[in-house]
């Protein structure tokens, strides 16, 4: 299996712009996850969903940031406008959630977004 | 609100010592706790996953316990390693929840 696969893995853009950061979940997981790591704050949860709708999205912290899930193997996370607070590693993880089961989360390699 | 922390923020040993990473967590009522490892510009890597009716894993040179009644875990790594030289994360799903609270990590760092 390829793992959770992130793009890109780098960006930089200017303040004011739009960031649109996409996710392919482990196939078979139905558990998605959007975390956003600082050295301040170290890794925060955002948003997540369960079979393709968003449960809890309280991370989520400011209207100017989106999350979709159109389909079990893809999802985004848009920034708009995108601001210098913004910059930080955004990691994509996934999980399989049989009852019964450890959900373990298993993270992509994250992608780093810088906002100048 | 579950809060994790995590001593030491930064640990520096020679190689072949073995060594012990503390967590903590604030609220006992967890489901599992998972340790993990991040390398430098890298994603995470799960380590160990222990439920909350264990406590203990095993996995090579290394031992997570757990003692959800003190809220504490910790990560013990035998025979230190060079390649060992990594962030570690501790993690804990709060019961009734699919998310995970994560400490801010411990920096580890072996020298050969």
């Amino acid at each position: 299996d390829a793992g959770v696969i992130q793009s890109p893995r780098h960006e930089v853009t200017e303040m004011g712009q739009e960031v649109t950061l996409r996710c392919k979940p482990i196939s078979g997981h139905n558990s998605l996850f959007w975390y956003r790591q600082t050295m301040m704050r170290g890794l925060e949860l955002l948003i997540y969903f369960n079979n393709n709708v968003p449960i809890d999205d309280s991370g989520m912290p400011e209207d100017r940031f989106s999350a979709k899930m159109p389909n079990a193997s893809f999802s985004t996370l848009k920034i708009q406008p995108s601001e210098p607070r913004d910059s930080a590693v955004y990691f994509c993880a996934s999980s399989p959630a049989v009852a019964g089961g450890l959900y373990e989360q298993y993270f992509g390699p994250g992608t780093r977004l810088t906002v100048t | 609100k579950q809060e994790v922390t995590q001593i030491p923020a930064a640990l520096s040993v020679p190689e072949g010592e073995n060594l012990v990473l503390n967590c903590s967590f604030t609220d006992s009522a967890i489901y599992n706790l998972q340790w993990f490892r991040q390398d430098p510009g890298k994603g995470l890597t799960s380590l160990l996953l222990i439920q909350s009716s264990q406590r203990e894993q095993t996995s090579g040179r290394l031992n997570a316990s757990l003692d959800k009644s003190s809220g504490r875990s910790t990560l013990y790594i035998a025979a230190s390693q060079p390649g060992d030289s990594a962030t570690y994360l501790c993690a804990v799903r709060p019961q009734g929840y699919s998310t995970l609270t994560f400490g801010k990590g411990t920096m580890l760092l072996v020298s050969p």
